[in-house]
Formats: C-alpha cells, sequence, structure tokens
C-alpha cells in the first residue's frame, strides 16, 4: 500500500517563525501536492511538484514556499509564519495511472 | 474559487439508508473523483469516473456524471455508522494537469 507520511500531526509555532512541513511518500510517484484545509473553504491547492527540483504555484502560493530535492520528499515552508496560515495542511501523492491522490494524515498548524 | 460545490452541505441519516450528495462544477474535465475523510485525518480516494462515462459502481457506492449540467452524484446504499464521514468530489479544472480542485464538502452522519 502506498503511504504517504507528514512530519506533524500537531504543530504550534509563534507568528514570524520559519516553519518547516515535511512529506514522504514511498511509491516513487513523480507528483505530489500540498494543500490547506479551512472550515467552510474545503482544500486548496498551494503548490504543486511534477519531479524533482520542479514545482508549479496553486491557487494560494502566498505566503509559502517549497522545495523537492529528492522524488519521495516533498518540503512545504512558511517563511514567516502568521496567525492567518492556522489551518490543517494536507500532503499528498498521485499515481499517473490512476490519477489517485494518496494523502498524508493531516498536519494541524497553530500560529500563535 | 472552488470549482466543485458540494450539496448538502451535511446530512443525517438512520443506519440502513441511503445517503446522495450532489457535486457541481463549472468548467471541462476529464474526470472527477470522489474522496472521504473521517474526522481530522487525510482524504481517502473512493472513486474515480470519467468524461465519457455516464455511471460507475464501487462496492456501495454509485457515482453518476452528467456533463451537460455539469454535476455528478454519490450515492451510498445500506449506509452503515462507519460511512460517517465528510465527502469530497475533485476535478481537474485544467484539461492535462493534475491540478485537481476540491469542493467544500458534504459532512455525512449515519446514526445507528
Amino acid at each position: 500500500d502506498v503511504k504517504v507520511t507528514q512530519s506533524s500531526r500537531y504543530l504550534v509555532k509563534r507568528t514570524g517563525e520559519k516553519v518547516f512541513l515535511e512529506c514522504v511518500q514511498d511509491m516513487d510517484h513523480e507528483n505530489m501536492f500540498w494543500y490547506r484545509q479551512d472550515p467552510g473553504l474545503g482544500l486548496r491547492l498551494i503548490y504543486f511538484s511534477y519531479d524533482v527540483k520542479m514545482k508549479e504555484k496553486g491557487d494560494i502560493p502566498e505566503g509559502y514556499s517549497v522545495s523537492r530535492e529528492k522524488k519521495e520528499r516533498f518540503s512545504l515552508i512558511l517563511e514567516s509564519a502568521s496567525t492567518n496560515q492556522t489551518s490543517m495542511y494536507l500532503c499528498a501523492s498521485l499515481r499517473d495511472s490512476s490519477y489517485e491522490q494518496y494523502f498524508g494524515p493531516g498536519t494541524r498548524l497553530t500560529v500563535t | 474559487s472552488q470549482q466543485g460545490e458540494e450539496d448538502p452541505q451535511a446530512l443525517s441519516i438512520q443506519e440502513g439508508e441511503n445517503a446522495t450528495m450532489n457535486c457541481s462544477y463549472k468548467t471541462s474535465i476529464n474526470n472527477l473523483q470522489w474522496y472521504r475523510q473521517n474526522s481530522g485525518r487525510g482524504l481517502v480516494h473512493l472513486i474515480l469516473i470519467r468524461s465519457n462515462e455516464r455511471e460507475k459502481h464501487s462496492g456501495r457506492l454509485r457515482v453518476t456524471l452528467d456533463t451537460s449540467k455539469k454535476s455528478s452524484s454519490l450515492l451510498i446504499t445500506a449506509s452503515r455508522a462507519a460511512d460517517t464521514a465528510s465527502y469530497f468530489c475533485a476535478t481537474d479544472g485544467a484539461l492535462g494537469t493534475y491540478k485537481y480542485i476540491f469542493g467544500t464538502g458534504t459532512r455525512l452522519k449515519v446514526l445507528a
């Protein structure tokens, strides 16, 4: 079975801190995604990556950056955390042949 | 803005009843997918239906797609308490990419 893991389930950071959210998948998928999920807004795409060192902005990239140095790992970076970035962050990888996305368990980030 | 909009936002039914939820979208698609999310967890892929298909079944799930109305429905038959979850539709909003757009979800509660 595909496994997508995220570095933390819960995270509390202070305003202005640099925050790293790590995601690792074990199925050699080319495509990986970062979403944030907020009540009433559903999932919104922040960034996605279709290959190592390749990335593309999603719908809400402002305040975020990403890094994909290895195929299995996709990192989301909050350069200077703000309270409006308090959210659930979900990572996913995609199997090309089926278009099916596999999600990690999520990281609930609170910025105080 | 969200491509997919689910309806209703919330649904409460008795165990053994059928649950129907709907998804509307705005632009042409290659395929539409349904996902389930148990409380506070990542999403799990349920079923994919391609734009040239009208109906698809998987176990107790039945999905229909009407491309002329830009809508899809997910039917869960003989519901169980374990079906309690949020359900999301996802569409490939830009043809030829893996940039999926998720709706805001339907919260289903199945009462035992």
